[in-house]
């Protein structure tokens, strides 16, 4: 069975502290790795996708890594705007709907 | 519009009505999802529409659970008789094609749902 968790569920940071995220997968045949990013009340927004082992995307103070196993998400001096849910997923096995992590609650003190 | 459009924002409804869920996908997109986020929970597939093709119905949790998609683009999910543990977004989502096939599914805003 396709399995997406995510680690910690919540971190908390000082503005400017460094960290990084964490989503483990098993999935037969990555065909991708989506992270989102989900305001309070909103939904999901886009932000990356990987495809492959050893690949990195980077949008302002975030990059997204991938290995064979699992990706994580830096965060590079963070900012109080950057507090949101953090969200990973996958296309599943046998099918194209994605499976979703729980999520990781970040919140970025001034 | 330039996104996936949903309505209501909001619905609070009352235990045993019959509520419905709009959702406009991105113009082009043939691919269609509907999730479930409970309060500080993670998002739960519900149903797919892909194409012409049968639609992935495997995440709806009771038959009183129907959606459908009409001219390959609007969506209604049905939700008969609501129950107060119908309590929840719902989510509506699309993309050009699969997920697989390596592209991005956009999400709307969602539809909160209250049942009292």
């Amino acid at each position: 069975e396709d399995q997406v968790t995510q680690s910690p569920e919540a971190l908390r940071l000082q503005e400017g502290e460094s960290s990084s995220l964490n989503c483990s997968y098993t999935v037969s045949g990555l065909r991708g790795l989506f992270w989102y990013r989900q305001d309070p009340g909103k939904g999901p927004e886009f932000l990356f996708t990987l495809y492959s082992a050893g690949e990195e995307k980077e949008k302002e103070r975030l990059k997204a890594t991938l290995t064979k196993k699992e990706s994580f998400l830096h965060i590079t001096a963070p900012k109080p705007e950057d507090s949101a849910t953090y969200l990973c997923a996958v296309p599943e096995t046998s099918g194209s709907r994605l499976t979703f992590g729980e999520g990781t609650q970040l919140t970025v003190n001034p | 519009g330039a996104g996936v459009s949903q309505s209501p924002s909001n619905k609070v409804t009352e235990k045993g009505k019959d509520v419905e869920l709009r959702c406009d996908p991105i113009s082009g997109h043939t691919a269609l999802y509907w999730y479930r986020q409970s309060l500080g929970q993670g998002l739960e597939f519900l149903i797919y529409f892909q194409g012409n093709s049968a639609p992935d119905k495997s995440g709806l949790p009771s038959d009183r659970f129907s959606a459908e998609r009409t001219g390959g683009s609007v969506s209604t999910l049905t939700i008969q008789r609501t129950q107060q543990e119908d309590s929840a977004v719902y989510l509506c989502a699309s993309s050009l094609s699969t997920a697989d096939s390596g592209n991005t599914i956009y999400f709307g805003e969602g539809s909160w749902l209250t049942v009292v």
